[in-house]
């Protein structure tokens, strides 16, 4: 089955720096990848995805990029913000029917201010 | 994903108990799934449903039960069966199997005393 990795477990960055979270998946049919991200005691909020037939999404300061021959995807947060302070999980799906997301382990952001 | 409701915030149990969490959504969708969370891991699936009257095992169903009974709904059994039931408990929903997005609910806190 699909197995996802999710580097790093933790993250400082500077206000107004950037910050990147990176994931591998396994499943080449994997074609669906979300990213959520998740306030203490809160339920995770999609914030961005992407699926397979596009390399690049951006949303504001957020953006996804991914690489489907190295089986990666990215989150790449500009200008990064105190309010950004929260876990970041990525996730893969097929997308078929079935439709199961594989969860990486997160990763804690924390914007030092 | 403020369609998804879940009840009670918090759950204690005594061991030996089974307990049921609710789940109810009002978004119309067809599929819903149950995760646990555990501190500092992601999200695991338990038991998924992609239609009335018909739900899957995901990569930890042991010692969980679930029915779907009417679309809006889609209760969690944990029972005695289940070893280390404390974890914080999230529900699901799509709109399709083949519809990737999931928005998830404000989840239970279960903790057994």
């Amino acid at each position: 089955g699909e197995n996802v990795e999710q580097h790093p477990s933790t993250l400082s960055v500077q206000e107004g720096d950037s910050a990147v979270i990176k994931c591998t998946y396994s499943d080449s049919a994997s074609n669906y990848f979300p990213w959520y991200k998740q306030e203490l005691g809160k339920r995770p909020q999609l914030i961005i995805d992407i699926r397979s037939n596009v390399g690049e999404k951006k949303d504001q300061r957020i953006a996804v990029t991914l690489n489907k021959t190295a089986k990666h995807f990215s989150l790449h947060i500009t200008e990064t913000q105190p309010e950004d302070s929260a876990v970041y999980f990525c996730a893969a799906s097929r997308g078929a029917y079935g439709n199961k997301l594989v969860f990486g382990a997160g990763t804690i952001l924390r914007v030092k201010s | 994903d403020g369609g998804i409701t879940q009840s009670p915030k918090y759950l204690f149990r005594k061991e030996g108990q089974n307990v049921t969490l609710s789940c109810e959504q009002n978004l119309n969708h067809d599929a819903m799934y149950w995760y646990r969370q555990d501190p500092g891991q992601g999200l695991r699936l338990i038991y998924y449903s992609q239609i009335v009257n018909d739900f899957q095992k995901g990569d930890i169903a042991e010692g969980y039960s679930v029915s779907r009974e009417k679309k809006e709904s889609f209760p969690l059994t944990v029972t005695s069966a289940q070893k280390n039931p404390t974890a914080f408990y999230l529900c699901a929903s799509s709109t399709g199997p083949n519809t990737d997005t999931q928005y998830f609910g404000p989840g239970t806190r279960l903790t057994v005393l």
